[in-house]
């Protein structure tokens, strides 16, 4: 079984549409995360949330919005793309949110704005 | 503020050689520090961890020592293999209820 999943794997979409991405955990974790990977690889995190609370919410446009209906589930709603969202978008899990805590990441969704 | 560098890549390397990637971070306070490591086509995952001075994480061949005094945690494998081929990242955390600042990543080839 997928400890992370993430839907869909591939997005392509024009500039303007507003897309969302699913993610789902079944590690009974508390912790869910957001990342940007960019064309370079460079990792960034954008949204962490906590027993559904948001706790950390990086500097990204308020076009991207973060939603945690439940623990297992954070799905990211991004409004009016544009070219420079297109990027490899990682989600997250872990228990806890301690210095020390593994975090563990679903196979990313990769986006493509045209 | 909190920062992680690593060497550059790509790094190509022969099977059976030996691997070094540099790391080295800033950070105030005694961060936790991570490897984690991404193949083709996939999402992160942790190889390996270290919570406090002297330190040594280890897993599938893999060491990493955490040096203070350096501020250094370099990863090392004594023989590679085609498998390995990955993207590598230098990781730390501060303290709780704080980000996990990854370095760039390092980019291995490993050619048979």
């Amino acid at each position: 079984d997928t400890a992370v999943s993430q839907t869909p794997k591939y997005l392509v979409t024009q500039m303007g549409n507003d897309k969302s991405i699913k993610c789902e955990q079944n590690l009974g974790h508390d912790t869910m995360y957001w990342y940007k990977q960019d064309s370079k690889k460079f990792l960034k995190i954008m949204f962490s949330y906590n027993n559904k609370e948001l706790i950390i919410n990086e500097t990204v446009p308020n076009r991207f919005s973060p939603k945690s209906p439940d623990k297992a589930h954070l799905n990211l709603h991004i409004n009016s793309l544009e070219l420079g969202d297109s990027a490899v978008y990682f989600c997250a899990s872990s228990q806890g949110f301690g210095p020390s805590t593994e975090q563990y990441f679903g196979p990313g969704t990769r986006l493509t704005v045209t | 503020g909190n920062s992680v560098t690593q060497m550059e890549g790509p790094v190509t390397l022969s099977e059976e050689a030996f691997l070094t990637i540099n790391c080295t971070y800033t950070a105030t306070g005694y961060p936790s520090l991570f490897w984690y490591v991404q193949y083709p086509g996939e999402g992160l995952q942790l190889l390996l961890k270290a919570t406090k001075a002297d330190d040594k994480g280890s897993n599938k061949g893999f060491e990493a020592t955490y040096r203070k005094e350096t501020t250094s945690f370099h990863l090392e494998k004594g023989s590679v293999q085609v498998s390995d081929s990955a993207v590598y990242f230098c990781a730390l955390a501060r303290a709780s209820y704080d980000k996990v600042i990854f370095g760039p990543g390092t980019s291995l080839s490993v050619i048979p």
